[in-house]
């Protein structure tokens, strides 16, 4: 089983629709929980942070549900300009002290396409 | 702000040739990573660096080599490239370790085709 597993779509919808993307994790000591978006041929770029009781960002919200190990991303009144691949990141603690960092595990992503 | 730069953009070169791709911060973060993206695969860590001349491997370190001397550099270097080291390589940097909201930023990438 994968670590960090999203429905990699493709997802087309329309202008002003409404779309939600789920991602599944399985290291239940994870610790953070992101949303990255990456356009074509450009890096990823941090979307959101996901907050435990879940979090709004205009147009955006991320939900946590760590007892299903699940997080999802809605997007409201979608526009031409969010179609991009939304990538799911869930962070582990560090393992033992001194230079070890919190490894981020990257979803494979979730293509959307918004036409008008 | 400038934030993360990468040169070159993108490089074609030939199998067995030596490579190296640069990474520049301007952050002063302490913690600098290099990825490798691939259809298939994902992102996949190849080597990260805490500080300073302290580096350590990541998921698929084989074939490269990394050195840290300053804090703001982090070049990655193929010894001997090969194709199956044609990817999109991505640097990337972030303040700590990795606690609380602290996450890590990425620079713009370089294209490399091994031929």
């Amino acid at each position: 089983r994968k670590e960090v597993e999203q429905d990699p779509g493709p997802f087309n919808v329309p202008e002003g629709a409404t779309v939600a993307f789920n991602c599944t994790y399985s290291n239940s000591a994870s610790q953070s929980f992101f949303w990255y978006r990456q356009d074509c041929r450009k890096e990823p770029k941090l979307l959101m942070s996901v907050y435990s009781s879940g979090n709004e960002d205009g147009r955006f919200t991320a939900q946590l549900n760590r007892a299903s190990q699940y997080i999802s991303l809605l997007i409201r009144d979608s526009k031409l300009s969010d179609s991009a691949t939304y990538l799911c990141v869930v962070r582990r603690p560090p393992l033992g002290g001194g230079t070890s960092y919190g490894k981020l595990t990257f979803g494979q992503g979730t293509i959307l396409t918004v036409h008008p | 702000d400038a934030g993360i730069t990468q040169s070159p953009r993108y490089k074609i070169t030939e199998t067995g040739r030596q490579v190296t791709l640069m990474c520049h911060q301007t952050w002063s973060h302490s913690y600098m990573f290099w990825y490798r993206q691939d259809l298939g695969h994902g992102l996949r860590l190849i080597y990260y660096s805490a500080a300073a001349d302290i580096t350590d491997k990541g998921e698929v370190p084989d074939g490269y080599v990394v050195s840290r001397s300053k804090t703001e550099n982090f070049p990655l270097t193929l010894e001997s490239a090969t194709r199956s080291q044609t990817s999109v390589y991505f640097c990337a940097s972030s303040l700590t370790s990795g606690g609380g909201r602290d996450t890590q930023y990425f620079g713009p990438g370089t294209r490399l085709t091994v031929l």
